[in-house]
């Protein structure tokens, strides 16, 4: 396994910009899931897949923030008109769908800063 | 719903000292309970979980946790800290045959020469 892979570790951009976060998951993981973490803070719960099936959105995730999954495979997250408050790091996690436990593996996460 | 609450969002010991960090959960059904550990600006890394097999847990790096139902925690323990141990640590829920892991605040370990 490759572990997780996120895409770009960091991002700087003007408020109002919109930016794509890219997640590849390991291999035959059926769930994806994507986290916000900010300074402090344990991860939050944003979204979650089951192979291209979104299933579940949490209310974090606003009207400006979209994430796909079109083949079952990689995942994007996009957030439009980007606010100061969006600064975090975007998480994001996969497990295998069998496995008892529920554990999930995360990639080394994607820094957003909005200035 | 699941919650998990870490009590104490720093905590410092000297190299060689017991560690322990508090987690106790919340979960109407029987939990799956993780513990996970961040070092500075990288992902969570998995340090040991739970799941209704044994209570008492060892993990990576010599931690371990024990599972204790009557007063819903799973506390992390070290018996001796390294210098290498001092990230930030996340205590973590997931309800069987659920699929969210719910995780709490973390408690940064600082680890004293």
């Amino acid at each position: 396994d490759t572990g997780v892979s996120q895409d770009p570790r960091h991002k700087i951009t003007k408020r109002g910009q919109n930016v794509t976060f890219r997640c590849d998951p390991i291999s035959e993981h059926n769930r994806l899931y994507w986290y916000r973490q900010t300074l402090g803070q344990g991860p939050e719960f944003l979204t979650y897949f089951q192979n291209e099936a979104q299933l579940e959105k949490s209310r974090l995730l606003s009207d400006r923030f979209s994430a796909e999954r079109p083949k079952g495979s990689f995942s994007t997250l996009e957030i439009q008109r980007t606010e100061q408050g969006d600064s975090a790091m975007y998480l994001c996690a996969s497990s295998p769908n069998t496995e008892s436990g529920n554990t999930i593996y995360f990639g080394e996460g994607s820094w957003l800063t909005v200035v | 719903a699941q919650s998990v609450t870490q009590l104490g969002s720093h905590v410092s010991v000297s190299e060689g000292a017991l560690v322990l960090l508090r987690c106790n959960y919340s979960s109407s059904v029987p939990p799956y309970l993780f513990w996970y550990v961040q070092y500075p600006n990288q992902g969570l890394q998995l340090l040991l979980k739970y799941t209704s097999a044994a209570t008492l847990v060892k993990g990576i790096n010599g931690f371990e946790a024990e599972f204790k139902k009557s007063e819903t925690s799973f506390h992390l323990t070290k018996p001796s800290a390294h210098m290498s141990d001092a990230a930030e640590y996340f205590c973590a829920v997931s309800e069987a045959g659920g699929f969210k892991t719910i995780f709490g605040a973390g408690t940064r370990l600082f680890v004293k020469a």
